[in-house]
């Protein structure tokens, strides 16, 4: 069964820096996600993305963050100065139309630690 | 928006029957009802999606009264490895663009 997969699994980073978190979402969906989870805490939404522009954000999604397909195949996640409170577990999902007997296919997600 | 209820927590036994309500009361016409699992440390996984009354896969079953605003989500003999938290979620204001997660409920299967 085709899945979503994402890397790396777990990053480390200082606070400041830039990083890019990496989605191969299936490949005939069209509708793509970024959702985070806090640990111990529910999914948030971040962000939906479809034909190359974002369709919903959250007020998470600041400036610092942003989103590229760069290619057909991948889907990724830039935040752009690291603060703490960014980490958490990133899940990328996607899905093949966004009807509402459409479900979302996530990824097992990357553990993003700032310190 | 179609903002869902659920109970925090249940606990069971290994070899029983867990039946998981959801309100929604003000769940929209188009809406599906779709329910995920999750492990720690795991991304969601789907598990079953219904729009009315009854629908059944080879993991769970799907209860859906004729006003559609709540769903009972019934795992036949659950297991350990069932231990788990399980969301129900509905569509989001139509446009199924920003599908929102609520609390879920906390699942633990005692042997």
């Amino acid at each position: 069964e085709p899945e979503v997969t994402q890397t790396p699994s777990h990053q480390v980073t200082q606070m400041g820096q830039e990083v890019i978190l990496r989605c191969v979402p299936i490949s005939n969906h069209l509708y793509f996600y970024w959702y985070r989870q806090i640990l111990g805490q529910k999914v948030e939404f971040l962000v939906s993305f479809y034909n190359n522009e974002i369709s919903e954000k959250s007020e998470i999604f600041d400036d610092q963050f942003s989103v590229e397909r760069p290619d057909g195949s991948n889907f990724t996640l830039k935040i752009r100065s690291t603060k703490l409170e960014d980490s958490a577990m990133y899940f990328c999902a996607s899905r093949p139309d966004n009807g509402a007997n459409s479900p979302l296919h996530f990824g097992n997600g990357t553990r993003l630690t700032v310190t | 928006l179609a903002k869902t209820t659920q109970p925090i927590s249940m606990d069971s036994y290994e070899g029983q029957e867990v039946n998981i309500t959801c309100s929604h009361n003000n769940i929209a016409t188009n809406d599906y009802i779709t329910w995920y699992q999750q492990f720690p440390s795991q991304g969601p996984r789907f598990i079953i999606q219904g729009y009315k009354t009854k629908v059944t896969n080879e993991v769970a079953s799907l209860f859906i009264p004729a006003d559609r605003k709540s769903s009972t989500l019934s795992l036949p003999r659950v297991s350990l490895s069932d231990t788990a938290v399980y969301y129900c979620l509905v569509g989001d204001n139509g446009g199924y663009n920003k599908l929102i997660f609520g609390a879920g409920t906390r699942l633990a299967v005692h042997p």
